[in-house]
């Protein structure tokens, strides 16, 4: 299986400031027949389940706000929040569905 | 609008069984592959089962394969998960998602609210 390993395991961030969350797969998941990467990130408030953010690696799933990207290529990806808000502390996932799906171990925004 | 309604979760002893259903509304359930994944308490996302739109291909996890069967019926627009043999490493929140895309292995664009299972004694 794909492991997916993110890091940090938990972020402190101030209103306003951007975020960044580092996910890596074991192996490549580009694929060399569509030029696509097989990520996704979702994220996950308390109580509910995870919502799709991002996937494709980039592409922004219909009503994600766009201070939300994803970036990375091959191994290494990134969901970056540009000015973080009060309604993004939640859990965030990253995802690989190039193989049998599985999941990164979770990163935990909070407000400075 | 899309809705996702799992039911069937409880406590159960180990060794047994239990059957999952997940009631799909707001799309049309028949053109849609459909997973199962579950969550331990406080513990993170492990994709589970995969079925595709005519039941024709279904996937497990390694740590579920010979003890669940995933299955649907698409007249009841419904999805399911037969789980046997339960252990507690089996305890969590189960989760029926739909595949964004065509393909076995994809990302999940619609989940349920998630249902409990408890495997203890």
């Amino acid at each position: 299986d794909i492991v997916m390993t993110q890091s940090p395991d938990s972020l402190v961030v101030s209103l306003g400031e951007r975020a960044t969350i580092n996910c890596k797969s074991s192996q490549s998941i580009l694929s060399s027949s569509n030029n696509k990467n097989y990520l996704a990130w979702y994220q996950q408030k308390p109580g509910q389940p995870p919502k799709l953010l991002i996937y494709w690696a980039s592409t922004r799933e219909s009503g994600v706000p766009d201070r939300l990207s994803g970036s990375g290529s091959g191994t290494d990806f990134t969901l970056t929040i540009s000015s973080l808000q009060a309604e993004d502390v939640a859990v965030y996932y990253c995802q690989q569905y190039f193989g049998s799906p599985t999941f990164g171990q979770g990163t935990k925004l909070e407000i400075k | 609008e899309v809705q996702l309604v799992e039911s069937g979760g409880g406590l159960v002893q180990p060794g047994g069984s239990l059957r999952l259903s997940c009631a799909a509304s707001g799309f049309t359930f028949s053109t849609y592959s459909m997973n199962w994944v579950r969550q331990a308490p406080g513990k993170g996302l492990e994709w589970v089962s995969y079925i595709d739109s005519s039941s024709g291909t279904v996937y497990y996890a390694d740590s579920v394969k010979g003890r669940f069967t995933i299955s649907r019926d698409n007249a009841k627009s419904s999805l399911y998960l037969q789980m046997n043999g339960l252990r507690a490493e089996d305890t969590a929140v189960y989760y029926c998602a739909r595949n964004l895309g065509s393909g076995g292995s994809f990302c999940y664009d619609h989940w349920g609210q998630g249902t409990l299972v408890t495997v203890s004694s």
